[in-house]
């Protein structure tokens, strides 16, 4: 079975422009949780959606940043104007059920702005 | 205080040892306690969960102390496959909480 898939692997860009990054959450996962890969700062949750519906919201760094999940087998996380500020590598997991589930993680977006 | 913490290491120790790493967590209403694995350049993956009770996989052994809000991982007879960095995770308390993940202790087992 395939598991979470990220699009693209990899994305340079120049500050100020929008990025878009892409998730496909593993068949029959209710939830779908986005995350940003720092040296400094770790593994952060920015949002995290249950049957499409945005939960919390709260780790999403400013108004540039925005997601959606026009259904359950896709959703995609937007940053306009990025920032240099932004590189980071972006995860996107889902689980079956709440948090006393494993959470399957995607490779990743490794995300640089210049 | 930091949510999870963990010693960063990194741990460097030879083929064949014992190796612990311990964590501390901040919410007392955290339920859910997890240890996962993540190679250089790849993604976290669940190594095990952890129970109150103690529990063993193989060579890996987590312990829960919740009254202490500590916990900890024992690796014995560490593979060089064992190189990567573990991270402590907890959920955010409640069954809808979200994980909090530690920023993890790097090891690296040398031949």
């Amino acid at each position: 079975d395939a598991g979470v898939i990220q699009s693209p692997r990899h994305e340079v860009t120049e500050m100020g422009q929008e990025v878009t990054l892409r998730c496909k959450p593993i068949s029959g996962h209710d939830y779908l949780f986005w995350y940003r890969q720092t040296m400094m700062r770790g593994l952060e949750l920015l949002i995290y959606f249950n049957n499409n519906v945005p939960i919390d919201d709260s780790g999403m760094p400013e108004d540039r940043f925005s997601a959606k999940m026009p259904n359950a087998s896709f959703s995609t996380l937007k940053i306009q104007p990025s920032e240099p500020r932004d590189s980071a590598v972006y995860f996107c997991a889902s689980t079956p059920g709440g948090t006393g589930y494993e959470q399957y993680f995607g490779p990743g977006t490794r995300l640089t702005v210049t | 205080r930091k949510e999870v913490e963990q010693d960063p290491g990194p741990f460097n120790v030879p083929e064949g040892a014992t190796v612990a790493f311990n964590c501390t967590y901040s919410n007392s209403a955290s339920q859910s306690f997890f240890w996962y694995r993540q190679d250089c350049r790849k993604e976290p993956k669940l190594l095990m969960s952890v129970y109150s009770s103690g529990n063993e996989d193989g060579r890996f052994t987590a312990q829960l102390n919740r009254a202490s809000q500590y916990i900890s991982l024992l690796i014995r007879d560490s593979k060089l496959s064992d190189s990567a960095t573990y991270l402590c995770v907890v959920n955010n308390g409640g069954s809808q909480g979200n994980l909090i993940f530690g920023k993890g202790t790097k090891l690296s087992v040398k031949p």
